[in-house]
């Protein structure tokens, strides 16, 4: 168990809806970011936050977005969902202080279906 | 930039035999280098890190893997495979340099196979 959790584990849904995935991260980790993880694209960066404020971006759409609130859990926000939207969704956590690179630590996923 | 290249998309062993999965990495700084583990509908584990320290890192499970910078090389090895190392294996590669953030560049995977 990395400590990371993430909700929910599954969800189905069909084309044009909205979707929202919650991430906790490990107590005391400071960053969160999220990852997309497909059979033909594999695993892609998303964004990442950091102590509420967004430190990075990735391949994210622009039907996509994500928040970090004050308690540090975060938040993916999918939106106008189409077909090839259908993918794991992991959220890793780290420490990440300036200066460093630290290890991330990777939730069990939510697997998402749109049909 | 950074990228990583898994040579092997598929590795087969036997139970008891040694497993080698190769990973080639590039990186404009120093870089940090890990193996990630995905059991099947499983999160990824961390395997094990690299960050500049000793170049032959040990990780869990009796795994381990050798930093080479002359090679650009971070191969991950297991004297004895067991059937639990069944799973998807991914080389990592993050750069970090002053004023950006860490990102990690993931490989596309080797899936291990161990057999009877």
């Amino acid at each position: 168990d990395s400590g990371v959790t993430q909700t929910p584990k599954h969800l189905i849904t069909a084309t044009g809806q909205r979707v929202t995935l919650r991430c906790s991260p490990r107590s005391g980790d400071l960053s969160v970011y999220w990852y997309q993880q497909s059979l033909d694209q594999g695993l892609q960066f998303l964004i990442q936050y950091y102590n509420g404020e967004e430190r990075a971006k990735g391949n994210i759409l622009e039907r996509f977005s994500a928040q970090q609130v004050p308690d540090l859990h975060s938040e993916l926000n999918l939106s106008s969902l189409e077909l090839g939207d259908s993918a794991l969704y992991f959220c890793a956590s780290s420490v990440e202080a300036s200066g460093a690179v630290y290890e991330q630590y990777f939730g069990p996923g939510t697997r998402l279906t749109v049909t | 930039a950074q990228s990583v290249t898994q040579l092997d998309s598929h590795v087969s062993v036997s139970e008891g035999t040694p497993v080698l999965l190769r990973c080639n990495y590039s990186s404009s700084y120093s870089p940090s280098l890990f193996w990630y583990v995905q059991h099947p509908n499983k999160g990824l584990q961390l395997l094990l890190k690299y960050t500049s320290a000793a170049t032959l890192v040990k990780g869990i499970n009796g795994f381990e893997a050798e930093f080479k910078k002359s090679e650009t090389s971070f191969h991950l090895t297991k004297p004895s495979a067991h059937m639990s190392d069944a799973a998807e294996y991914f080389c990592v590669v993050s750069d970090y340099s002053a004023g950006t953030a860490s990102k990690l560049t993931f490989g596309t995977g080797t899936r291990l196979q161990v057999t009877l």
